[in-house]
């Protein structure tokens, strides 16, 4: 079955640095996408990053970036030049079967990230 | 450039009561998805319809029932409403298949927070 994991229930990065999001998934079914969302304190989901399992380079979108690593079934987003604006929730989910119409996202448990001033 | 609508935003309702939450999708996105977030945790897929037509089923229960119309709107009714169903509904919607044949990201709307009192 498939399962997506988020081991960093808090994270605390100073401004301008950069941060890691840790992101493990289990799957076997080989076409699966893996996306991140940040979820402000206002509840929004709002897309950052989407990566395809057959996807040979991994993904960037402006300051975000996707260190997808297959063998060890990780997707970790890293966030560059960290602002106060990044402070939220972060959730990571997969969807098997991207060439299939409707399938569902699972979500990990989520990464709350603090950024200090 | 154009984001999923739901409403209502927010909505208040007593124990046993029904009610009727609206999604529209992205113009030319025909695929919608229907996800449930309880108070710190992470979302839950309840169900999906592609071009009118159920496509996926999650932990939805037998009390809520959906379905996507013409124009491609969605709507999700919950009746007997419980106090474990107070949470913030998510409608999302994605594109048709991309040239390459894959599906990729979901867009989600701004949610509805239902509280059950």
């Amino acid at each position: 079955a498939q399962k997506i994991t988020q081991t960093q229930p808090g994270m605390f990065v100073q401004e301008k640095e950069a941060v890691t999001l840790d992101c493990t998934y289990d799957t076997s079914d080989p076409s699966y996408g893996l996306f991140w969302y940040k979820q402000p304190s206002s509840g929004e989901m709002i897309f950052l990053i989407y990566q395809g399992s057959y996807d040979q380079q991994n993904a960037t979108e402006g300051r975000y970036s996707l260190n997808f690593q297959k063998a060890r079934k990780s997707a970790n987003l890293v966030i560059s030049a960290s602002q106060l604006g990044d402070s939220a929730m972060y959730f990571c989910a997969m969807r098997e079967g991207i060439y299939n119409q409707g399938g569902k996202l699972i979500f990990g448990q989520g990464t709350e990230l603090s950024v200090k001033p | 450039a154009a984001g999923v609508i739901q409403s209502p935003r927010h909505l208040i309702k007593e124990k046993r009561e029904t009610a009727t939450l609206k999604c529209y999708p992205i113009p030319r996105h025909d695929t919608v998805y229907w996800y449930q977030q309880g108070p710190g945790q992470d979302p839950q897929f309840l169900i999906s319809f592609y071009e009118k037509m159920q496509s996926d089923k999650g932990s939805i229960p037998d009390r809520f029932s959906a379905q996507q119309f013409s124009d491609y709107h969605s709507e999700l009714n919950m009746s007997s409403l419980e106090l474990g169903d107070s949470a913030l509904y998510f409608c999302a919607s994605s594109p048709r298949r991309s040239l390459a044949g894959a599906i990729y990201e979901q867009y989600f709307g701004p949610g509805t927070r239902l509280t059950v009192t």
